[in-house]
């Protein structure tokens, strides 16, 4: 069956470093997610992509993080400078546009998993 | 923005005990609510959703409930496995766009004990 894609899997780096992940989403799919999930508490949405374009990023620290679907396929997003409270599990998720109008069946990547020291 | 609030945080139970998971929303607007099972180190699966249209949905062991009015929704999980230890989160969204955001509770720690 088919997934989402995340690399690398495990980010280790010092604050005030850049940092830069990478989601595949499954192919077809034209929505794609940025969560941000601390230990302990549930996902947090950071930025998503309809296509090329963003469609809500209020939550993303604009300051600080960046993220591209250029093509509207696969997806980049950007820590730079990384300061110690970005610790923390990045998920990248993927919907079909062809999904229902009242659901939305999110598929999430198996996340990488930030430590800055 | 909505906001999601789930309880227990944590959830230990015996093997062949039922367990019950609970949320409430804020929004009357979000009109789908899915459920998401996360094992250690892996990706959030869904296992179980609802849309505001239904009371009540079942799939084997699992179902969950519904209650608009009250702004209520649960996870019930009958004949617990050890294999179904886990962190479980709850979402909510307004759907009926293509781009329905799915806001998330903190999450509740099931434990099953064999």
């Amino acid at each position: 069956e088919a997934e989402v894609a995340q690399s690398p899997r495990y980010k280790i780096t010092e604050k005030s470093q850049a940092v830069a992940f990478w989601c595949d989403p499954i192919s077809g799919h034209a929505t794609l997610y940025w969560y941000r999930q601390i230990l302990g508490q549930g996902p947090e949405l950071l930025v998503q992509f309809q296509d090329e374009s963003v469609v809500d990023d209020s939550q993303l620290p604009k300051d600080r993080f960046s993220a591209e679907r250029l093509k509207g396929v696969d997806s980049t997003l950007k820590i730079q400078p990384a300061e110690l409270g970005d610790s923390a599990m990045y998920l990248c998720a993927s919907s079909s546009r062809l999904e229902t109008p009242t659901k939305n069946i999110q598929y999430f990547g198996a996340g990488t998993r930030l430590s800055v020291l | 923005g909505e906001n999601v609030e789930q309880h227990p945080s944590t959830l230990s139970v015996q093997e062949g005990d039922s367990a019950v998971i609970k949320c409430t929303y804020s929004d009357s607007a979000s009109n789908y609510f899915p459920w998401y099972k996360q094992e250690l180190g892996k990706r959030p699966q869904l296992i179980i959703d609802i849309r505001s249209n239904v009371g009540e949905k079942k799939d084997q062991r699992i179902a969950v409930t519904l209650n608009k009015t009250a702004k209520h929704f649960s996870l019930h999980i009958t004949e617990t496995q050890p294999e179904d230890s886990a962190v479980y989160f709850c979402a909510a969204s307004i759907s009926g766009t293509s781009y329905g955001k799915l806001t998330f509770g903190q999450g509740t720690i099931l434990t099953v004990h064999p």
